[in-house]
């Protein structure tokens, strides 16, 4: 079946406007993450989702940041007021839990990622 | 704090030949290792998940080793060709509650016709 998507694939804004960052994990999968990959910074996560709740919302770096998901199934990371050190590019990964007992459990598949300039 | 480190930061070497990328960890207490190649540009793609039981996995030309005890593992590839050139990345998910994977920061590799 399909894999991650992410749109947009990229995203020009201006410096304190909001932007909204799509995500649609695999069919079926019931846990969601968003990470974000910036230059000098490597791989940084940002939350993660089980089903429509956010257990784990550690890695947002500040109250700009916000995420949910509904159904179970699309998320959406909002930034607001965007500063020029949010340029990253921002993946989103889903994981399944039902393969529970397969050597593949826990897998997380990524999506293309949003690219992301503030200017 | 769980630190991933991976060495070396690049490496280029000739069409044919096996390589060794290297991954170590400073908290052994993980879930499970995951290893990731990303194509400039490109999101990343799952290679090979060794569980925290585990001591390898395998896939085609990857294979992949866990020493949870030293916090290493290895990535060999085997005859090695021009379209395995991309960054390969570690990464750890930790024994607490989260989720989350912990990444080095990737291992660029070139490999010349």
């Amino acid at each position: 079946g399909a894999g991650v998507s992410q749109s947009p694939s990229n995203k020009v804004t201006e410096k304190g406007k909001d932007v909204e960052l799509r995500c649609d994990p695999i069919s079926g999968h019931t846990a969601l993450y968003w990470y974000r990959q910036s230059l000098g910074q490597g791989l940084e996560f940002l939350i993660y989702f089980q089903g429509n709740s956010a257990p784990d919302k550690s890695g947002l770096p500040s109250d700009r940041f916000s995420a949910e998901r509904t159904g179970g199934s699309v998320s959406t990371l909002t930034i607001q007021r965007t500063q020029q050190e949010d340029s990253a590019v921002y993946l989103c990964a889903s994981s399944s839990r039902i393969d529970r007992g397969s050597p593949t459990k826990g897998t997380q598949y990524f999506g293309p990622g949003t690219r992301l300039l503030v200017l | 704090k769980q630190e991933v480190t991976q060495i070396p930061a690049a490496l280029s070497v000739p069409e044919g030949e096996n390589l060794v990328l290297n991954c170590s960890f400073t908290d052994s207490a993980i879930y499970n290792l995951q290893w990731f190649r990303q194509d400039p540009g490109k999101g990343l793609t799952s290679l090979l998940l060794i569980q925290s039981s585990q001591r390898e996995q395998t896939s085609g030309r990857l294979n992949a080793s866990l020493d949870k005890s030293s916090g290493r593992s290895t990535l060999y590839i085997a005859a090695s060709q021009p379209g395995d050139s991309a960054t390969y990345l570690c990464a750890v998910r930790e024994m607490d509650s989260s989720y989350k994977l912990i990444f080095g920061s990737g291992t660029r590799l070139l490999v010349r016709p």
